[in-house]
């Protein structure tokens, strides 16, 4: 079956450490994204890749690092510089040209101790 | 910059009865918009989405959204709700490109359904 799987689903991690968030699909989608959800608050964008080797900045990159080295593969690594990385953190991806839904994995919750 | 606002952060309804959510967007060109659904702790599934053409959507799940430029509105409507709609409801609109750079979201409807 073709999806977006994310890993691992609870994640603790002490102060200080720094932290990386699997995401994977075979969609054979383009662009890829991570969103962070806080309770009340919605959903808000970190740092999206519309294509290998390339990515831009959301709206709160800081704090956090992305690579996109294949296709398939967009991690995302949480740093000692996020000041409150305690989060449910969603990653996402689409087709990547006009009128495309983007679809979502079951998430990654974040807690930091 | 685009923004998303839904009104209401919680919403009751009895099981069977009429729902509508509301959301208000604020974009300078033709919106792309879009209703997704999450339950808890979990991705978020999406309902329906509008880019043009009839402004009347329809989703999955009995769902369907009326786009009004006029008003800058996208409400989410159902005609008989089932205790299985109880979840978190967030619209969201996607700029140039439909999306591709990212969606805007608004802050999220807990509906909760009464026996």
């Amino acid at each position: 079956d073709g999806g977006i799987t994310q890993s691992p689903k609870y994640l603790f991690r002490k102060e200080g450490q720094n932290v990386t968030l699997s995401c994977e699909q075979n969609l054979n989608h383009d662009a890829m994204y991570w969103y962070r959800q806080d309770p009340g608050q919605g959903l808000r964008l970190i740092y999206y890749s519309q294509i290998v080797n390339d990515f831009q900045k959301g709206d709160i990159a800081e704090g956090y690092s992305v690579s996109r080295e294949k296709k398939e593969s967009f991690p995302l690594t949480v740093t000692s510089a996020q000041k409150n990385p305690t989060a449910f953190y969603l990653c996402a991806s689409s087709v990547a040209r006009d009128m495309n839904e983007q679809f979502f994995g079951p998430g990654t919750r974040l807690t930091v101790l | 910059a685009q923004s998303v606002t839904q009104p209401d952060i919680h919403i009751t309804v009895s099981e069977g009865a009429s729902l509508e959510l509301r959301c208000n967007y604020s974009y300078g060109a033709t919106p792309y918009l879009f209703w997704y659904v999450q339950s808890p702790g979990q991705g978020l599934q999406l309902l329906l989405k509008y880019f043009s053409g009839d402004t009347l959507v329809q989703g999955i799940k009995g769902f369907e959204a009326e786009f009004k430029r006029s008003q800058s509105s996208f409400n989410l409507r159902k005609p008989s709700v089932h205790w299985s709609d109880a979840a978190e409801y967030f619209c969201a609109v996607g700029g140039l490109g439909g999306g591709a750079d990212g969606l805007t979201f608004g802050k999220g409807t807990h509906l909760i359904i009464q026996p």
